[in-house]
């Protein structure tokens, strides 16, 4: 089975911190993504990877920067945290086969709290 | 930007009602997903759908995939307490980018 491990269930961080979230999956998938879930919106993509030292801005990259030096361990940071990015933050990793995007499969994500 | 506007936002059912969300979208998809969050829980893969027009089926869930690829559903015979949860589809644009629906909660009250 697919194991994607995020580094912290809970986080509590101070406004002007710098954050880093920490994702590594043992699959040797292609693809990492980092979204951000929050109520009725469902899950918005901020950045994702398809490749060592390779990433893609999603639909809010704003305020965050991703790296990617290892196949396996994808890095979300929040350059200067700020109260608005208070949120649940879900890791994901797919396989890329034959020029199609396989299943995403989810660690259990980061609970982050601003204060 | 594309985008993927998924509803209901929530559906309260009694147990052995039937259930459908629905998923739409603008511009043509290149294949569309179904997950499952359980609460407290992440996404699960459900299915993933290519083909113009398709239909698969899972039990007492059945998947569409609209003749134009813009939009999809998820419909659940005869629910059951194990199927609460929220259903998002993501919708896949050119190959390279997943855009995900806002969600439908489903409770189902025994």
């Amino acid at each position: 089975d697919v194991k994607v491990t995020q580094s912290s269930r809970y986080l509590v961080k101070r406004t002007g911190e710098k954050v880093f979230l920490e994702c590594v999956q043992d699959m040797d998938h292609e693809n990492m993504f980092w979204y951000r879930q929050d109520p009725g919106l469902g899950l918005r993509l901020i950045y994702f990877s398809y490749d060592v030292k390779m990433k893609e801005k999603g639909d809010i990259p704003e305020g965050y920067s991703v790296s990617r030096e290892k196949k396996e361990r994808f890095s979300l940071i929040l350059e200067s945290a700020s109260t608005n990015q208070t949120s649940m933050y879900l890791c994901a990793s797919s396989l890329y086969l034959g020029g199609s995007n396989q299943p995403q499969h989810f660690g259990d994500g980061t609970r982050l709290s601003i204060l | 930007g594309q985008q993927v506007m998924q509803i209901p936002q929530y559906q309260h059912v009694q147990e052995g009602e039937d259930f459908t969300t629905y998923c739409n979208s603008s511009t043509t998809l290149s294949n569309i997903q179904w997950y499952k969050q359980r609460p407290g829980g992440h996404p699960v893969f459900l299915i993933q759908l290519v083909k113009s027009g398709e239909v698969k089926k899972q039990k007492r869930l059945t998947f569409q995939f609209g003749e134009a690829k813009k939009n999809s559903s998820l419909h659940i015979t005869a629910t059951q307490t194990t199927d609460v949860g929220t259903y998002f589809c993501a919708g896949l644009y050119n190959f390279n980018k997943f855009y995900f629906g806002s969600g439908t909660k489903l409770n189902v009250k025994p």
